[in-house]
Protein backbone atom coordinates (compact mmCIF):
# COMPACT_ATOMS: atom_id res chain seq x y z
CA UNK A 1 0.00 0.00 0.00
CA UNK A 2 1.22 3.81 -0.54
CA UNK A 3 2.31 5.60 2.28
CA UNK A 4 1.60 8.85 1.20
CA UNK A 5 -1.90 10.60 1.91
CA UNK A 6 -3.26 13.22 -0.95
CA UNK A 7 -5.93 14.98 -1.15
CA UNK A 8 -7.65 13.91 -3.65
CA UNK A 9 -8.23 16.66 -6.06
CA UNK A 10 -7.66 20.41 -6.17
CA UNK A 11 -8.18 22.96 -8.65
CA UNK A 12 -5.96 26.39 -9.75
CA UNK A 13 -6.41 28.63 -12.13
CA UNK A 14 -4.39 29.61 -14.60
CA UNK A 15 -0.88 31.10 -14.37
CA UNK A 16 -1.31 30.72 -10.51
CA UNK A 17 1.05 28.91 -8.65
CA UNK A 18 0.12 24.97 -7.80
CA UNK A 19 0.95 23.54 -4.58
CA UNK A 20 0.23 20.03 -3.90
CA UNK A 21 0.42 18.46 -0.70
CA UNK A 22 1.68 15.35 0.34
CA UNK A 23 1.76 13.71 3.78
CA UNK A 24 4.70 11.07 4.68
CA UNK A 25 4.49 10.64 8.17
CA UNK A 26 6.06 6.90 8.17
CA UNK A 27 8.87 7.94 6.04
CA UNK A 28 12.63 5.97 6.90
CA UNK A 29 15.05 7.82 7.39
CA UNK A 30 16.31 6.26 3.73
CA UNK A 31 13.25 7.11 1.78
CA UNK A 32 12.84 9.72 -1.07
CA UNK A 33 10.30 11.41 -1.87
CA UNK A 34 9.28 10.90 -5.78
CA UNK A 35 5.90 13.09 -8.02
CA UNK A 36 4.79 11.59 -11.05
CA UNK A 37 2.32 12.86 -12.52
CA UNK A 38 -0.37 11.15 -15.48
CA UNK A 39 -2.31 12.84 -18.18
CA UNK A 40 -5.22 11.37 -18.72
CA UNK A 41 -4.10 7.63 -18.67
CA UNK A 42 -1.00 8.58 -20.18
CA UNK A 43 2.22 6.63 -18.73
CA UNK A 44 3.05 8.27 -15.92
CA UNK A 45 5.68 11.20 -16.13
CA UNK A 46 8.56 11.76 -13.72
CA UNK A 47 8.64 15.35 -12.32
CA UNK A 48 11.59 15.49 -9.28
CA UNK A 49 12.30 13.57 -6.37
CA UNK A 50 14.31 14.40 -2.99
CA UNK A 51 15.51 12.95 0.32
CA UNK A 52 15.79 16.01 2.42
CA UNK A 53 16.45 19.45 0.75
CA UNK A 54 14.49 21.49 -1.70
CA UNK A 55 14.63 20.54 -4.82
CA UNK A 56 14.20 22.91 -8.06
CA UNK A 57 14.05 21.42 -11.86
CA UNK A 58 12.18 22.82 -15.12
CA UNK A 59 8.88 21.53 -14.02
CA UNK A 60 8.76 22.25 -10.77
CA UNK A 61 9.85 22.62 -7.37
CA UNK A 62 9.77 20.42 -4.06
CA UNK A 63 9.56 21.28 -0.95
CA UNK A 64 10.30 18.83 1.74
CA UNK A 65 9.40 19.52 5.67
CA UNK A 66 12.58 19.72 8.19
CA UNK A 67 11.12 16.75 10.04
CA UNK A 68 10.36 14.86 6.27
CA UNK A 69 7.08 14.32 7.37
CA UNK A 70 5.21 16.19 4.84
CA UNK A 71 6.04 18.00 1.42
CA UNK A 72 4.91 20.01 -1.55
CA UNK A 73 5.35 19.88 -4.99
CA UNK A 74 4.97 23.70 -6.60
CA UNK A 75 4.12 24.35 -10.06
CA UNK A 76 4.79 27.62 -10.35
CA UNK A 77 3.32 28.80 -13.44
CA UNK A 78 0.11 26.40 -13.75
CA UNK A 79 -1.12 26.00 -16.83
CA UNK A 80 -3.69 23.42 -18.64
CA UNK A 81 -1.72 21.41 -19.66
CA UNK A 82 -0.57 20.69 -16.33
CA UNK A 83 -3.99 19.37 -15.33
CA UNK A 84 -3.04 15.33 -14.27
CA UNK A 85 -3.32 12.80 -11.34
CA UNK A 86 0.09 13.38 -9.50
CA UNK A 87 1.34 11.11 -7.74
CA UNK A 88 3.49 11.56 -4.21
CA UNK A 89 5.39 8.20 -3.66
CA UNK A 90 8.22 7.53 -1.01
CA UNK A 91 10.79 4.63 -1.95
CA UNK A 92 14.06 3.50 -0.59
CA UNK A 93 17.12 4.60 -2.12
CA UNK A 94 17.56 4.49 -5.63
CA UNK A 95 19.53 1.32 -5.43
CA UNK A 96 16.97 -0.31 -2.79
CA UNK A 97 15.26 -2.68 -5.01
CA UNK A 98 11.92 -1.54 -4.50
CA UNK A 99 9.14 -0.54 -7.61
CA UNK A 100 6.86 2.48 -7.54
CA UNK A 101 4.03 1.81 -5.15
CA UNK A 102 1.14 4.13 -6.87
CA UNK A 103 -1.46 5.42 -4.33
CA UNK A 104 -4.78 7.31 -6.07
CA UNK A 105 -2.79 10.70 -6.12
CA UNK A 106 -4.59 13.95 -6.64
CA UNK A 107 -6.63 15.03 -9.24
CA UNK A 108 -5.12 18.92 -10.14
CA UNK A 109 -7.78 20.20 -12.50
CA UNK A 110 -6.23 24.21 -14.10
CA UNK A 111 -8.95 26.08 -14.42
CA UNK A 112 -8.43 28.90 -17.44
CA UNK B 1 14.35 13.50 -26.51
CA UNK B 2 14.51 9.78 -25.73
CA UNK B 3 11.33 7.91 -24.87
CA UNK B 4 10.20 4.36 -24.15
CA UNK B 5 7.58 3.02 -26.50
CA UNK B 6 4.98 0.51 -26.63
CA UNK B 7 3.09 -1.51 -29.55
CA UNK B 8 0.30 -1.85 -30.35
CA UNK B 9 -1.25 0.70 -28.53
CA UNK B 10 -5.00 -1.13 -28.17
CA UNK B 11 -4.95 -4.89 -28.28
CA UNK B 12 -7.99 -6.93 -28.30
CA UNK B 13 -7.86 -10.89 -28.00
CA UNK B 14 -10.25 -13.58 -26.95
CA UNK B 15 -10.19 -14.93 -23.31
CA UNK B 16 -7.87 -17.68 -23.15
CA UNK B 17 -6.05 -16.03 -26.05
CA UNK B 18 -1.71 -16.06 -25.34
CA UNK B 19 -0.75 -12.06 -25.61
CA UNK B 20 2.36 -10.69 -26.19
CA UNK B 21 3.09 -6.81 -25.52
CA UNK B 22 6.15 -5.57 -26.61
CA UNK B 23 8.20 -2.29 -25.31
CA UNK B 24 11.05 -0.83 -26.53
CA UNK B 25 13.29 0.73 -23.19
CA UNK B 26 15.51 3.80 -23.76
CA UNK B 27 18.70 2.59 -25.52
CA UNK B 28 21.12 3.37 -22.52
CA UNK B 29 18.64 2.09 -19.90
CA UNK B 30 19.24 -1.22 -17.84
CA UNK B 31 16.49 -1.45 -15.36
CA UNK B 32 13.27 -2.50 -17.10
CA UNK B 33 9.66 -2.67 -15.42
CA UNK B 34 6.19 -3.54 -16.51
CA UNK B 35 3.00 -1.89 -14.68
CA UNK B 36 -0.65 -2.14 -15.35
CA UNK B 37 -3.56 0.15 -14.50
CA UNK B 38 -7.06 -1.43 -14.81
CA UNK B 39 -9.65 1.02 -15.48
CA UNK B 40 -10.70 3.72 -12.81
CA UNK B 41 -8.18 2.01 -10.35
CA UNK B 42 -4.52 2.56 -9.38
CA UNK B 43 -0.90 2.22 -11.61
CA UNK B 44 -0.26 -1.40 -9.85
CA UNK B 45 3.57 -2.84 -9.98
CA UNK B 46 4.42 -5.89 -11.92
CA UNK B 47 7.65 -6.73 -12.70
CA UNK B 48 10.93 -5.72 -12.84
CA UNK B 49 13.97 -6.85 -15.25
CA UNK B 50 17.78 -6.40 -15.14
CA UNK B 51 20.68 -8.15 -16.31
CA UNK B 52 18.60 -10.49 -18.63
CA UNK B 53 16.27 -12.07 -15.02
CA UNK B 54 13.69 -10.53 -12.64
CA UNK B 55 14.71 -9.05 -10.25
CA UNK B 56 11.24 -8.27 -8.28
CA UNK B 57 7.65 -8.98 -8.79
CA UNK B 58 3.85 -8.89 -7.16
CA UNK B 59 1.36 -11.24 -6.41
CA UNK B 60 -0.61 -9.98 -9.75
CA UNK B 61 2.96 -11.74 -11.55
CA UNK B 62 1.54 -15.07 -11.23
CA UNK B 63 2.85 -18.07 -13.71
CA UNK B 64 0.69 -16.47 -16.41
CA UNK B 65 2.40 -13.63 -16.77
CA UNK B 66 5.90 -13.87 -18.43
CA UNK B 67 8.78 -11.43 -19.25
CA UNK B 68 11.67 -11.61 -22.13
CA UNK B 69 14.00 -9.26 -23.57
CA UNK B 70 14.42 -11.54 -26.84
CA UNK B 71 16.87 -9.08 -28.24
CA UNK B 72 19.43 -5.97 -27.66
CA UNK B 73 16.30 -3.56 -27.90
CA UNK B 74 12.88 -5.23 -27.28
CA UNK B 75 11.56 -5.81 -23.76
CA UNK B 76 8.19 -7.90 -23.85
CA UNK B 77 5.60 -9.27 -21.48
CA UNK B 78 3.60 -12.54 -22.52
CA UNK B 79 0.32 -13.53 -20.81
CA UNK B 80 -0.48 -17.19 -21.55
CA UNK B 81 -3.90 -17.54 -21.27
CA UNK B 82 -5.54 -14.31 -20.87
CA UNK B 83 -8.63 -13.54 -18.82
CA UNK B 84 -11.47 -11.08 -18.37
CA UNK B 85 -9.81 -9.65 -15.67
CA UNK B 86 -6.71 -8.84 -17.24
CA UNK B 87 -7.87 -5.99 -19.36
CA UNK B 88 -6.30 -3.20 -18.60
CA UNK B 89 -3.53 -0.68 -19.47
CA UNK B 90 0.06 -1.98 -19.14
CA UNK B 91 2.75 0.59 -18.83
CA UNK B 92 6.40 -0.46 -19.60
CA UNK B 93 9.43 1.92 -18.45
CA UNK B 94 12.85 1.78 -17.72
CA UNK B 95 15.26 3.02 -15.26
CA UNK B 96 19.07 3.65 -16.10
CA UNK B 97 22.00 3.30 -13.77
CA UNK B 98 24.28 5.94 -12.72
CA UNK B 99 26.74 5.41 -10.26
CA UNK B 100 25.47 2.58 -9.15
CA UNK B 101 22.12 3.45 -8.31
CA UNK B 102 18.78 3.17 -9.84
CA UNK B 103 17.47 6.26 -11.61
CA UNK B 104 14.40 7.45 -11.95
CA UNK B 105 11.64 5.12 -14.20
CA UNK B 106 10.50 6.83 -17.56
CA UNK B 107 7.29 5.32 -18.89
CA UNK B 108 5.82 4.36 -21.97
CA UNK B 109 2.42 5.65 -23.32
CA UNK B 110 1.33 2.13 -22.90
CA UNK B 111 -0.79 -0.56 -24.73
CA UNK B 112 -4.53 -0.93 -23.40
CA UNK B 113 -5.50 -4.79 -23.15
CA UNK B 114 -9.03 -5.71 -23.80
CA UNK B 115 -9.53 -9.16 -23.29
CA UNK B 116 -13.34 -10.46 -24.82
Amino acid sequence: DAKTTQPPSMDCAEGRAANLPCNHSTISGNEYVYWYRQIHSQGPQYIIHGLKNNETNEMASLIITEDRKSSTLILPHATLRDTAVYYCIVRVTPSGNTPLVFGKGTRLSVIA
Amino acid sequence: EPEVTQTPSHQVTQMGQEVILRCVPISNHLYFYWYRQILGQKVEFLVSFYNNEISEKSEIFDDQFSVERPDGSNFTLKIRSTKLEDSAMYFCASSEIKLGTRTEAFFGQGTRLTVV
